[in-house]
């Protein structure tokens, strides 16, 4: 399967732990977003990646929440110190950079976070 | 901030039905706009989407979409829907902002049911 994977895909915690999500993305996409979709709701952006630069984050995304995208090609998301509110499915999505055109965004299926 | 409005929360239509869904936008500047849908159990795919040209454009599986720059709307449409049709609908838009992620800013989503 080339498309974009999501792992895992189903998290269960407990308030207060810790919990992180790996998103793989198409292999040739440079660029990786991180989505989060609560129910009754669109998707709302979280943050993205350029190669391994981070070059934005939402107000969405607070002190609790950290992406990381190393070497450019998978990435993480961290939410320490969980809380209920924080319960969702966390979507990744990625795309190719190209100058003067816009790629589509190709979606995973999703993290759906669950905070006991 | 940009904003995407999405009517039709459920929408239930018999086969044969057509259809007709309504997206409105907020944002004065130069957009693209998309349509993705939600089959169940599958990851967001991308419908549609406008770039610049001719205002109605056409996706995959007959559906099509018609944007009214005067209105701000990107209204989706199919003359016939078809049982496997049921899936979640989501219209988002990209804004050009300077610096801007090129971000996806979802609709809340409509849930279409076809009744076989």
């Amino acid at each position: 399967d080339t498309g974009v994977s999501q792992d895992p895909r189903h998290k269960i915690t407990k308030r207060g732990q810790n919990v992180t999500f790996r998103c793989d993305p198409i292999s040739e996409h440079n660029r990786l977003y991180w989505y989060r979709q609560t129910l009754g709701q669109g998707p709302e952006f979280l943050t993205y990646f350029q190669n391994e630069a981070q070059l934005e984050k939402s107000r969405l995304l607070s002190d609790r929440f950290s992406a990381e995208r190393p070497k450019g090609s998978f990435s993480t998301l961290e939410i320490q110190r969980t809380e209920q509110g924080d319960s969702a499915m966390y979507l990744c999505a990625s795309s190719l950079l190209e100058t003067g055109i816009y790629n589509e965004q190709f979606f995973g299926p999703g993290t759906r976070l669950t905070v006991l | 901030a940009q904003s995407v409005s999405q009517h039709n929360h459920h929408v239930i239509l018999s086969e044969a039905a057509s259809l007709e869904l309504g997206c409105n936008y907020s944002y004065g500047g130069t957009v693209n706009l998309f349509w993705y849908v939600q089959y169940p159990g599958q990851h967001l795919q991308l419908l549609l989407k406008y770039f610049s040209g001719d205002p109605l454009v056409k996706g995959i599986k007959g559906f099509e979409a018609e944007f009214i720059k005067s209105k701000f709307s990107f209204n989706l449409r199919k003359p016939s829907v078809q049982w496997s049709d049921t899936a979640e609908y989501f219209c988002a838009v990209i804004s050009f902002q300077r610096g801007s992620a090129r971000q996806l800013t979802f609709g809340s989503g409509t849930q279409l049911t076809v009744l076989p």
